[in-house]
């Protein structure tokens, strides 16, 4: 296993547009999280599946915001009529239940609103 | 105010040097205490963690848990240039992390 893998790396894209990431979390984990870090700040929190169930989502999750895991596997990040507000680094995690203090990360994908 | 507060740096020292990073935070129900480094254009890796007062040494490394004065710190010793890096504290009272908004550090040769 290679760890958590995200495609794609870099997104630009013209505002009002929408844009879906995808997350390929290290297999045997069953929570997957994503985090948004913009330049100079740690990463925020967003949401969190246990399988295929959303367990949690932050407040930053607007309404634009949707996060799926169909089949607890693999995971996506719809952003419809993206802002520039919206330009960040979207990181996902993954990690076993029992040992959640233990994320591993993935390399995100650096998203740019023009 | 900041749940966690770090120190954003930027810290310049020279090769060998010992290394301070701190975070201080407010939310009492902060059960875990995570280090994780962040190259450029890298996700965070984690470092240690520990969930109780005092210290946790791994190899250059020491985490240091002060929960009375909300208090964390990491230490790395004999310091090296591969050490330059964003440190990011991050803490927990359950599933989710909540970083400071890290500390970048340079080690000169």
């Amino acid at each position: 296993d290679t760890g958590v893998s995200q495609d794609p790396r870099h997104k630009i894209t013209k505002r009002g547009q929408n844009v879906t990431f995808r997350c390929d979390p290290i297999s045997e984990h069953n929570r997957l999280y994503w985090y948004r870090q913009t330049l100079g700040q740690g990463p925020e929190f967003l949401t969190y599946f246990q399988n295929e169930a959303q367990l949690e989502k932050s407040r930053l999750l607007s309404d634009r915001f949707s996060a799926e895991r169909p089949k607890g596997s693999f995971s996506t990040l719809e952003i419809q009529r993206t802002e520039q507000g919206d330009s960040a680094m979207y990181l996902c995690a993954s990690s076993f239940a029992g040992g959640w203090v233990e994320a591993f990360f993935g390399q995100g994908t650096r998203l740019t609103v023009v | 105010q900041k749940e966690v507060e770090q120190d954003p740096g930027p810290l310049s020292v020279p090769e060998g040097a010992i290394v301070s990073l701190n975070c201080t935070y407010s939310n009492s129900a902060f059960q875990y205490f995570m280090w994780y480094r962040q190259y450029s254009r890298k996700g965070p890796e984690l470092l240690m963690y520990t969930y109780s007062s005092g210290n946790k040494e791994d190899g250059r490394f020491t985490a240091q848990v002060d929960k009375s004065s909300k208090y964390i710190s990491l230490f790395i010793r004999d310091s090296q240039p591969s050490d330059s890096a964003t440190y990011l504290c991050a803490m927990s009272s359950g599933s989710r992390l909540t970083f400071g908004e890290g500390t970048q550090l340079t080690v000169n040769p």
